[in-house]
This record gives C-alpha cells, sequence and structure tokens, in this order.
C-alpha cells in the first residue's frame, strides 16, 4: 500500500525556522518526482516545490524562493523541505504528493494526510 | 504567469442532477496538461481527472472531462451524495511550474 507520511509541523515565531519530512511507503520512491503542496486555513492549494528522482533538479513557486529548500534522500525513501525566515503566510497544511506513474510529474494521485505549520508569535 | 478561474464558485445541486465546473485558463496549458481533484474537508485532495480527459484509477465513470487550451470543463452526470467536495483544476507547465484554481465547491440544494 502507497504511503505518505509528513511529520514536522508545529507553531513557530515569525522570521523562525523548520524542517517538515515526509516518510514514503509502497512504492519505489527513487523513480518518481517529489512535490510540496501546500493549503492555507479555509484556501486553495498551493504548489511550493518540487524535485527531480536523483535531486538534481528543483523547482520553487516565487513566493517560498531563497527561503525554502526541497531535498531528498533516496536511500531513506524520505522527502524533506527546510523553511527558513518563516512569515504569517506561509501558515498552511503542508501535503507531500507525487504521482504513482514512473517519471509523470504532471498531476499528483499520491498525497500524504498533511502536516499543519502555524506561524505567529 | 498562467491563472486558472474556476467558475462557478459555488454550485448547488441536487443529489441525481449533473454538475458542469468550468476552469479557464489565462494562457494555453501546455499539452493540455489539466487535472481535476475532489476535496473534502479534512482530507487531502482526490485526483479524479489527468490530462484534461483521463479518469483516474479507480474514479467513477459519472466523472468526465473535456476541454483544450484555455477552456476545460470537468462534468459529473448523476450527482451522488459523496460527490458534494470542493473541486479544484491544476495546470502542469506554465510559471509557476503547477497552479491550481481557486476552487468550486458543490452543495447540496
Amino acid at each position: 500500500e502507497v504511503q505518505l507520511a509528513e511529520s514536522g509541523g508545529g507553531l513557530v515565531q515569525p522570521g523562525g525556522s523548520l524542517r517538515l519530512s515526509c516518510a514514503a511507503s509502497g512504492f519505489t520512491f527513487s523513480r518518481h518526482w517529489m512535490s510540496w503542496v501546500r493549503q492555507a486555513p479555509g484556501k486553495g492549494l498551493e504548489w511550493v516545490a518540487n524535485i527531480w528522482q536523483d535531486g538534481n533538479e528543483k523547482n520553487y513557486v516565487d513566493s517560498v524562493k531563497g527561503r525554502f529548500t526541497i531535498s531528498r534522500d533516496n536511500a531513506m525513501n524520505s522527502l524533506y523541505l527546510q523553511m527558513n525566515s518563516l512569515r504569517a503566510e506561509d501558515t498552511a497544511v503542508y501535503y507531500c504528493a507525487s504521482s504513482s506513474k514512473l517519471w509523470w510529474p504532471y498531476d499528483f494521485d499520491m498525497w500524504g494526510q498533511g502536516t499543519m505549520v502555524t506561524v505567529s508569535s | 504567469e498562467i491563472v486558472l478561474t474556476q467558475s462557478p464558485g459555488t454550485l448547488s445541486l441536487s443529489p441525481g442532477e449533473r454538475a458542469t465546473l468550468s476552469c479557464r485558463a489565462s494562457q494555453s496549458v501546455s499539452n493540455n496538461y489539466l487535472a481535476w481533484y475532489q476535496q473534502k474537508p479534512g482530507q487531502a485532495p482526490r485526483l479524479l481527472i489527468y490530462d484534461a480527459s483521463s479518469r483516474a484509477t479507480g474514479i467513477p465513470d459519472r466523472f468526465s472531462g473535456s476541454g483544450s487550451g484555455t477552456d476545460f470543463t470537468l462534468t459529473i452526470a448523476g450527482l451522488e451524495p459523496e460527490d458534494f467536495a470542493v473541486y479544484y483544476c491544476q495546470q502542469y507547465g506554465s510559471s509557476p511550474l503547477y497552479s491550481f484554481g481557486q476552487g468550486t465547491k458543490l452543495e447540496i440544494k
């Protein structure tokens, strides 16, 4: 059974840092693009970042460039999101997501349950 | 930057009726890489349609997608009680790499 399990969310002050993790199981993690998608309370979905299978290419939405870093450890079947200089507007549920199709970056049919990040003083 | 605009914002229908949801892109969607998702409260999104018109695995055939270029439609033929949810469209390929529409809430009339 495919599983994506996020962890690491919590309450952090503006300007602070947090590292999210996503543990993958049930599929060959190293062959799949991986993304982080977030959803602010009561709002819609926003893609945050993605990373190629080998970790050599990474893409970010403009609002997090220079502050967030996506990474992966294929040996540990894990995806990460290092979030620095956090702002109130980063408050959201963060999902890791991917496609079950190999070499398929176009959409997401695998999702975790999400982890909540709250940026507040 | 490509912007996806969904309409209507809220759609009120009764079980058994047909739902038609629209997603309009501010520029042509690359290779029609347009997907539709369903999201229920407290749950992660669920992929319904990919490549504008292909049903994802396990999705009932009452869900169908159509369109190309800048205009896309999700149709739900014969609404079931479990279909009342929020629906999002999503594109791949233009800056930003992925973007979502703002969502259409399908509610019971």
